[in-house]
């Protein structure tokens, strides 16, 4: 059974950092490209970043470029999300979702964790 | 403002069929397939359509989808309570080198 658990979330500054990790099992990692989701209170879903199976390529949505750094660990099967200068927009769910291939690319993302909730707030 | 666009609410009774559109553009749904998600509140999103029509092992074949151009459906045929949360439709944009979505439809079983 594929079971993505995401972790790291928490109530943060702004300007602050926080470091979000989401441990994967059920499948052969590497073989899949994984992404971050999120959901503003209120609002409807945003993709957030995705990286390839090897972790050789990453995608970034504008709004996180040059803020939001995506990772992987093929080795512990865990992906992880670096958040700098966080704002009060970036107070959201985070999902972490699999992708069905090894590409991010127009690959549907066909399991999807619990997430963990980031308050970016004074 | 979301990329693609979809109705914000939608709503059927029991038995009934109920559709939700999603309208893009050449640079997303004109180019790429489209996948449809379920999302209860508090929940984990399911995906319920992927490539445009086809379904995960475990959906029902009372949901299916469909693309025309840059717009896309999915239609849901006798409409069970279970069914009430929001749908969102998405596809990989060329420009923007990255996921869109739809802002969800929050479907009501009456």
């Amino acid at each position: 059974e594929v079971q993505l658990l995401e972790s790291g979330g928490n109530l943060v500054q702004p300007g602050g950092s926080l470091r979000l990790s989401c441990a994967a099992s059920g499948f052969t990692f590497k073989t899949n490209a994984v992404n971050w989701v999120r959901q503003a209170p209120g609002k409807g879903l945003e993709w957030v970043s995705g990286i390839t199976g090897s972790g050789g390529t990453t995608y970034y949505a504008d709004s996180v470029k040059g803020r939001f750094t995506i990772s992987r660990d093929n080795s512990k099967n865990t992906l992880y999300l670096q958040m700098n200068s966080l704002r009060a927009g970036d107070t959201a769910v985070y999902y972490c979702a699999k992708s069905r291939l090894v590409v991010v690319e127009a690959a549907a993302l066909d399991f999807w964790g619990q997430g963990t909730l980031v308050t970016v707030s004074s | 403002q979301s990329v693609l666009t979809q109705p914000p609410s939608a709503s059927g009774t029991p038995g009934q069929r109920v559709t939700i559109s999603c309208s893009g553009s050449g640079s997303n749904i004109g180019s790429n397939t489209v996948n449809w998600y379920q999302h209860l509140p508090g929940t984990a999103p399911k995906l319920l359509i992927y490539n445009n029509n086809q379904r995960p092992s475990g959906v029902p074949d009372r949901f299916s989808g469909s693309k025309s151009g840059t717009s896309a459906s999915l239609a849901i045929s006798g409409l069970q309570s279970e069914d009430e949360a929001d749908f969102y439709c998405a596809a990989w944009d060329d420009s923007l080198n990255g996921w869109v979505f739809g802002g969800g439809t929050k479907l009501t079983v009456l």
